[in-house]
């Protein structure tokens, strides 16, 4: 079966931390991964995403995520957070007609 | 231009009312999807269409009957609605296997 794992729920940093963000997925065809960020009270927004070629991807402020095929991982990374990172971060994989969702991350950074 | 619009934005409403929602995207895109987002943030695919068919139906209770009229508009009629139907619905599209862009979201809350 299709599944996305996310196994940290809640993270709370402070401002100029690191963070990483574990993603597990399970899906036997053409892997088509996205990481997408929902602000308190908006909707989903696309951060990165991972096709093929190079497993490091850069995406939008300053957030990069990389594909490691044998550990079925595509993990989120920031070097450096920001007050305003704060926010549900959600891990997907591409289905047959549809996105199929890990349980999402809860960040909550203090400034 | 709003890519993906869906209206209302906020929706109260009895027990056992009938109430719908509109979406419509802007994109050209051909496949489009109903997702719900429950009270802990999970998200799970509801309903996918692509060129006005309908590819997925995700065990949603028929009282929930989606409707394409054309490629660019989903809509989503529910019917006798419960207490348990209080969520976020999101309405999404996307071409191929890109990646979705979604809309705003309707908050719904049935009393």
């Amino acid at each position: 079966a299709q599944s996305v794992s996310q196994h940290n729920h809640h993270v709370i940093l402070s401002e100029a931390a690191s963070l990483e963000l574990g993603c597990n997925y399970s899906y036997g065809g053409t892997v088509n991964l996205f990481w997408y960020v929902q602000y308190p009270g908006q909707h989903l927004q696309l951060l990165l995403k991972y096709f093929s070629g190079d497993p490091l991807v850069k995406g939008i402020k300053g957030f990069e995520a990389e594909f490691i095929k044998s550990k079925f991982s595509f993990n989120l990374r920031k070097p450096s957070v920001q007050w305003s990172d704060t926010a549900e971060y959600f891990c997907a994989v591409r289905g047959t007609y549809k996105y199929i969702f890990g349980t999402g991350t809860r960040l909550k950074v203090l400034a | 231009d709003t890519a993906v619009s869906q209206t209302p934005k906020y929706l109260v409403t009895q027990m056992g009312n009938d109430k719908s929602i509109k979406c419509e995207q802007n994109l050209g895109h051909d496949t489009m999807y109903w997702y719900k987002q429950d009270s802990k943030k999970f998200l799970k695919i509801m309903f996918s269409y692509n060129n006005k068919e309908l590819i997925i139906n995700e065990t949603v209770p028929n009282r929930f009957s989606p409707k394409s009229p054309d490629k660019a508009h989903l809509n989503l009629h529910i019917n006798s609605l419960e207490l348990g139907d209080s969520a976020v619905y999101f309405c999404a599209s996307s071409q191929h296997v890109a990646e979705a862009f979604f809309g705003q979201g309707t908050r719904l809350t049935v009393v």
